[in-house]
């Protein structure tokens, strides 16, 4: 089966930077994608990494290591808007089309 | 150029009814993804669908469960003699189907509570 692991919940001030993990294990893996989604509202897409090594945009960055089957979301000069669940989503070869998603870390951005 | 569309947004039934949720893709996208989402809980795959084909159900529940995607019209999300325990949100996504990454993109879900 398939398995993707994300802290609950990150709590961190406006102004700082967060990093929020994922590890997953999956058979036939693609790439690894992250969405955010705020309360009551859509997932929205982020970054997608499909080879090794940091995608940087904007404020956002994600590093994606294969061989540790492991990935992280780092958010920059977190901003109060900035308050949501994040979900890090694998897509694998088999069916390249079907997002398999975590269970999302809820980042809190506090004064 | 619209977003994907989902309606309704809120949707109410009593035990046994059946739930009918539309999603239109976005201009020029004809790959729809159907998936579930619980309280507190990631999004759970259920359908991929293409125009007039059922590409991959592996998600959907044997039963009561249906989906479509005519040539003409919205995808359909069909839930037949519902129980409590389908009360979640439905969310679809669109893609092109092109590209090496082929993104989805989200509608604004549909809100399922079942009485």
């Amino acid at each position: 089966g398939q398995s993707l692991e994300q802290p609950s919940e990150v709590t961190a001030v406006e102004g700082a930077i967060v990093q929020i993990n994922c590890t997953y294990q999956t058979s036939g893996f693609y790439g690894l994608s992250w969405y955010q989604q705020h309360d009551g509202g859509a997932p929205t897409f982020l970054s997608y990494n499909g080879l090794d090594g940091l995608e940087e945009t904007g404020r956002f960055s994600s590093f994606l290591s294969r061989s540790d089957s492991y990935g992280y979301l780092l958010l920059q000069e977190l901003q109060m808007k900035d308050s949501a669940s994040y979900f890090c989503a694998v897509r694998n070869t088999g069916t390249a089309s079907k997002l398999t998603f975590g269970t999302g870390t809820r980042l809190q951005v506090t004064l | 150029n619209a977003g994907v569309m989902q309606n309704p947004r809120h949707l109410v039934r009593r035990r046994g009814q059946e739930a009918r949720l539309r999603c239109s893709p976005m201009k020029g996208h004809s790959h729809v993804y159907w998936y579930r989402q619980l309280p507190e809980e990631g999004l759970k795959f259920m359908v991929y669908l293409q125009k007039e084909n059922i590409i991959d159900e592996s998600g959907m529940p044997k039963e009561r469960f249906s989906a479509e995607f005519p040539k003409e019209g919205p995808s359909i999300l069909r839930i037949q003699q519902v129980v409590r325990g389908d009360s979640a949100a439905y969310f679809c996504a669109s893609s092109t189907g092109l590209g090496t990454y082929n993104e989805q993109f989200f509608g604004p879900g549909t809100r399922l509570t079942v009485l």
